[in-house]
């Protein structure tokens, strides 16, 4: 079994609707979590980092931490095209440990 | 503002061939690493430094060799490629303390070996 789970799609949305993007891990002791969208022929960048448990906002978009479940969610509001990419939850446990990534979940947004 | 630069971008080597990816970055990072991406497996690490002169073991180090000479730099070697290793690399730079949630990426490194 995987450490970090997240349904690679690919995920099909109109442009304005909310996109949730979801994953789950299977390690309690992770800490430190973060979004990345990926452009196709891209690199990854970083998109939200959160620290343990909790919500954060950053304009359209929201991370969300459950720690108790092991589960974190990103939320695109008002979602547009050039939204459209990969999106891939990462973790890790402190600060300076290596990053545990998920599969990623390939997000389009149509026009 | 160059931030990590990888080349070459595209790669075809044929099976027991060796090369190098090349990997610079100019932000004065401690830690740089190399990740594979590959389709239902997301992006696995291979070698990671923490400093001039310092390397160890990812996930998914053999075939794979590291060196890290400078700040700046942090080649990829393989030894003798595989079609297993037909995958897009990526190499990434961090400071070491609590800033270094912040990850950089390069742009990436299609290899095909046939």
């Amino acid at each position: 079994q995987k450490e970090v789970e997240q349904d690679p799609g690919p995920l099909s949305v109109p442009e304005g609707a909310i996109v949730s993007l979801n994953c789950t891990y299977s390690n309690s002791a992770f800490q430190y979590f973060m979004w990345y969208r990926q452009y196709s022929r891209k690199g990854p960048e970083l998109l939200m980092y959160t620290y343990s448990s909790g919500n954060k906002e950053d304009g359209r978009f929201t991370a969300q931490v459950d720690k108790s479940s092991k589960y974190i969610s990103l939320f695109i509001r008002d979602s547009q095209p050039s939204d459209s990419a990969t999106y891939l939850c990462a973790m890790k446990v402190t600060s300076g440990s290596r990053l545990t990534f998920g599969e990623g979940t390939q997000l389009t947004v149509n026009p | 503002n160059a931030g990590v630069t990888q080349t070459p971008k595209f790669q075809v080597l044929k099976t027991g061939q060796s090369m190098t990816l090349q990997c610079a970055q100019d932000m004065n990072h401690e830690y740089m690493s190399w990740y594979r991406q590959d389709p239902g497996m997301g992006l696995r690490l291979i070698h990671y430094s923490v400093g001039a002169g310092i390397t160890d073991q990812g996930e998914v180090p053999n075939g794979y060799n590291v060196s890290r000479s400078t700040t700046e730099d942090f080649p990829l070697r393989l030894l003798s490629a595989a079609p297993s290793q037909t995958s897009v690399y990526f190499c990434a730079s961090s400071h070491r303390d609590p800033s270094g949630n912040t990850i950089y990426f390069g742009e990436g490194s299609w290899l095909t070996v046939v």
